[in-house]
């Protein structure tokens, strides 16, 4: 099936910092989206991005869907962002399903 | 509108019991996919349902099952429970291969 990469797995940011967050797969895609998980394990949505650029605040990201990788910037960060950080795919031959990445966890430190 | 609903937050069940957790999409979404969470294997696939059929299924055994109401709304059940079935449930629903949308999840802690 589809394989989906995500770094770096862990990040330590000072408040205030900007930060990129890559996702790499491994076939076609239809559906991307990156979600972070907050404390209570709910998946939150960030942005719905098969491909493209979109922009929500300090976030924004960009997904190169012909290269298969996506990005997750985060600007000025806060305390908040703490947490893990999910890049799903669906694939347009494996079926109506996610695939996720292993995550990346990042920690804001104020 | 409101979100996805999972039903219960929290559940302790004892090894070899079943338990049945429920999900509730958000209104007009059809379809709705079921993923468990483990420290070790992060997050996976169980099922998918679009209306009231099974669409796809991934790779657990076949003590998990579910299924999905005329009003979309979706259980899926563990027999047998093992001590490896604790994990977090999520539940999400989407309109058919758009955005999904996740519940908070089911805590199940099987002792």
């Amino acid at each position: 099936g589809i394989q989906v990469e995500q770094s770096p797995p862990d990040l330590i940011l000072q408040e205030g910092a900007n930060s990129t967050l890559r996702c790499n797969f491994s076939d076609s895609v239809n559906n991307l989206q990156w979600f972070h998980q907050n404390p209570w394990g709910q998946l939150i949505n960030l942005f719905y991005i098969p491909s493209g650029t979109k922009q929500n605040g300090r976030l924004s990201a960009t997904t190169v869907a012909t290269e298969r990788y996506s990005l997750l910037y985060i600007s000025s960060s806060q305390t908040t962002d703490s947490g893990v950080y999910f890049c799903a795919v669906e694939g347009f031959n494996y079926g109506q399903n996610f695939v996720f990445g292993p995550g990346t966890r990042l920690s804001v430190l104020p | 509108k409101a979100g996805v609903t999972q039903t219960p937050r929290y559940l302790i069940k004892t090894r070899g019991q079943q338990v049945t957790l429920s999900c509730s999409p958000i209104s007009g979404h059809r379809s709705v996919s079921w993923y468990q969470q483990t420290p070790g294997q992060g997050l996976q696939f169980l099922f998918e349902y679009f209306s009231e059929t099974q669409r796809n299924k991934g790779n657990f055994p076949g003590r998990f099952s579910g299924r999905q109401f005329s009003n979309s709304r979706s259980e899926m059940n563990v027999s047998t429970l093992e001590l490896g079935d604790s994990a977090l449930y999520l539940c999400a629903s989407s309109l058919d291969r758009f955005e999904a949308f996740f519940g908070q999840g089911t805590r199940l802690t099987v002792v």
